[in-house]
């Protein structure tokens, strides 16, 4: 069965660190893509990175990146030089061959000025 | 940027009534999704519909609930006989294909869902 796994309830981050949001997952099927969404208090669900299971290099988009770990089967995003503006709700995902994605439950981050 | 957009941004029912949620996803997607997200708590698949029928659905997604493509456009989901425990903000999605590497969903700013 598939899983994803966000053992963070809540982290707190000085603004302008780095910080590492955790995510582990769980699947049979070798085909396979991973995603992160910023869900703001706003409440919309904001895209920010993919990661497909036989991509050879992490993804990085801007200020994130995706340091995955095939065999430890993780996933964890990494944001650097964090702002004020990061402060949201943060969901891994995870899509096999079938037609849905699931999602973690989460990690509340909070960027402190 | 294309965007997907849903209607209405909150909905307030009574219990045991029906309600429809409506979404217009991204023009040249293809496949269709509904989640849910009960407050603060975890975002729940409940369906996707691809090629005008469901192509996978969640165990909750049972006979109260219902998808359809109405038109080119449209994509409604509906709640028939509402309970309290269906509030919750219901998002829709689209995505371009779902085949590997698999095109992210992109999501509409949701609906919210008030039962009372």
């Amino acid at each position: 069965a598939q899983k994803i796994t966000q053992t963070q309830p809540g982290m707190f981050v000085q603004e302008k660190e780095a910080v590492t949001l955790d995510c582990t997952y769980d699947t049979s099927d070798p085909s396979y893509g991973l995603f992160w969404y910023k869900q703001p208090s706003s409440g919309e669900m904001i895209f920010l990175i993919y990661q497909g299971s036989y991509d050879q290099q992490n993804a990085t988009e801007g200020r994130y990146s995706l340091n995955f770990q095939k065999a430890r089967k993780s996933a964890n995003l990494v944001i650097s030089a964090s702002q004020l503006g990061d402060s949201a709700m943060y969901f891994c995902a995870m899509k096999n061959r079938d037609d849905k994605i699931i999602f973690g439950k989460g990690t509340r981050l909070h960027i402190l000025p | 940027e294309p965007e997907v957009t849903q209607t209405p941004s909150h909905q307030v029912t009574q219990m045991g009534q029906e309600v429809i949620l409506r979404c217009v996803p991204i023009s040249n997607h293809l496949y269709f999704y509904w989640y849910r997200q009960i407050l603060g708590q975890k975002v729940e698949f409940l369906v996707c519909f691809y090629n005008n029928e469901i192509s996978e659905k969640a165990e909750i997604f049972d006979d109260q609930f219902s998808v359809e493509r109405p038109d080119g456009s449209n994509f409604t989901l509906k709640i028939r006989s509402t309970k309290l425990e269906d509030s919750a903000m219901y998002f829709c999605a689209s995505s371009q294909d779902s085949s590997y590497p698999g095109s992210p969903l992109h999501f509409g700013n949701g609906t919210r869902l008030t039962v009372t």
